[in-house]
Order: C-alpha cells, then structure tokens, then sequence
C-alpha cells in the first residue's frame, strides 16, 4: 500500500527567502515521486518528478527536490521564492512511472509574504 | 496545444438532484482520468479510462456516481442523485499513456445544498 504525509499544512515565508516543503511517504513497491503546483482556481500542474536516476531532481520555476531512500522523503526546495509561488503544493506517490495510481497528500499551502 | 478543457467551472445544486460534468481532453490522449479533490485534501482517483475502456473504477460510488467516454475522446461524470458530501473539486486529466504525465483542467467545483 502506498501512502504520502505533507508535514505541514501551510508554510509562510518571506520573499526571496528559502522554503522547503516536507514531504514523506511509504510504498511496498517500487516508487516514482510527484511534485504539483496548484494556483487559484486552475488544475495541478507538474513541478518535477522522480523516476530513476540522480536522486536530485530540478524542476520548473526554480523548484527542486531530492530523493531520499533511508529517510522516505522527497522534500521540494527553492533557494528565493517570489510572491508568484503562492499556491498549494501536493506530493504525489505511483508505482507505475506516470499518472497511473496517483496518490496524492493532503497538501501545503506556500504563502509567500511581501 | 490546447490543455484538458472542462464546463462547467462551477455549480451549485440541491442533494437528491442529478449534475453532469464534461471534459475534453489533450487530442490524441488515450488515458483518461476523474479525480475528486474534497476540500482540505488531495484529489483522489475516481476513474480511469484508456481509450473508451474502464481501467479503474475502484473507487467511485457506483450506486450514484457514473461515467462514460464514447467514442474514446469526451468524457462525461454524473452523480445521480447528489449528497452533501459530494461537494468538492472534479478535475480531468488527460496523459498519452497511463505511463506518461498528467495534464489536469481546471475542474468544476461542485456545491451541493
């Protein structure tokens, strides 16, 4: 069974300061990891995701996030966010490659202050 | 290219009445999906089609929910009839493969009374 926890509900930050979103799961199979943005109002768009490969994954709009194996953890990172990152943010588990089986977290809400 | 395109964007009715939601996805997607995005949570997988096929419905309501993708392009969702708790954000995504990404509308949020 699979299953994501997003540690925090909602994040505040400052502009231009630095954000991490938490993000942990558990899978009894083999895992590929999600990162989407949704905005006001607008569907969920792809951020970056993890396949195989480097575990350090970049993604759009300066985002990225590193793939940890002991720790269970895909924590989604951006050195200086703007006020245009504010939006809410789910991690997403599969045990297929792509959007078959997505298993969403409950979300973090980035709200990024003036 | 013209993303995944849903109506409509809002609605708003009374339990025990029936809604339709319809989607459009990305031309030449083969995979189809319905997820329901409650509130407070993350959208959970509905429906799954590959062309005009169900691939998985384990999770949708079957006694009052149902959907159909004729001709393996449009999609439709019902909910007949409708309960409180059906309110919530239906979002469709289209992906060339089950393998592949995601492309999600922008849903319809449902509002039952």
């Amino acid at each position: 069974a699979q299953s994501v926890t997003q540690l925090d509900s909602q994040v505040p930050v400052f502009e231009e300061a630095p954000v991490e979103l938490r993000c942990n799961y558990s899978s009894s199979v083999s895992v590929y990891l999600f990162w989407y943005v949704q905005y006001p109002n607008q569907g969920l768009q792809l951020l970056l995701k993890y396949l195989s490969g480097s575990t350090l994954v970049k993604g759009i709009n300066g985002f990225e996030a590193e793939f940890n194996k002991s720790q269970t953890s895909f924590h989604l990172r951006k050195p200086s966010v703007h006020i245009s990152d504010t939006a809410e943010y789910f991690c997403a588990v599969s045990d297929h490659g792509g959007a078959n089986n997505l298993f969403f977290g409950t979300g973090t809400r980035l709200t990024v202050i003036p | 290219e013209a993303g995944v395109a849903q109506s409509p964007r809002y609605k708003i009715i009374e339990k025990r009445q029936s809604v339709a939601f319809w989607c459009n996805p990305i031309s030449g997607h083969a995979t189809l999906y319905w997820y329901q995005q409650i509130l407070g949570q993350g959208p959970k997988l509905l429906i799954q089609f590959q062309n005009n096929g169900v691939v998985d419905d384990s999770q949708l309501p079957k006694d009052r929910f149902s959907a159909e993708r004729l001709k393996g392009v449009d999609s439709t969702l019902k909910i007949q009839p409708a309960k409180l708790e059906d309110s919530a954000v239906y979002l469709c995504a289209s992906s060339l493969a089950a393998v592949t990404e995601a492309f999600f509308g922008q849903g319809t949020r449902l509002t039952v009374v």
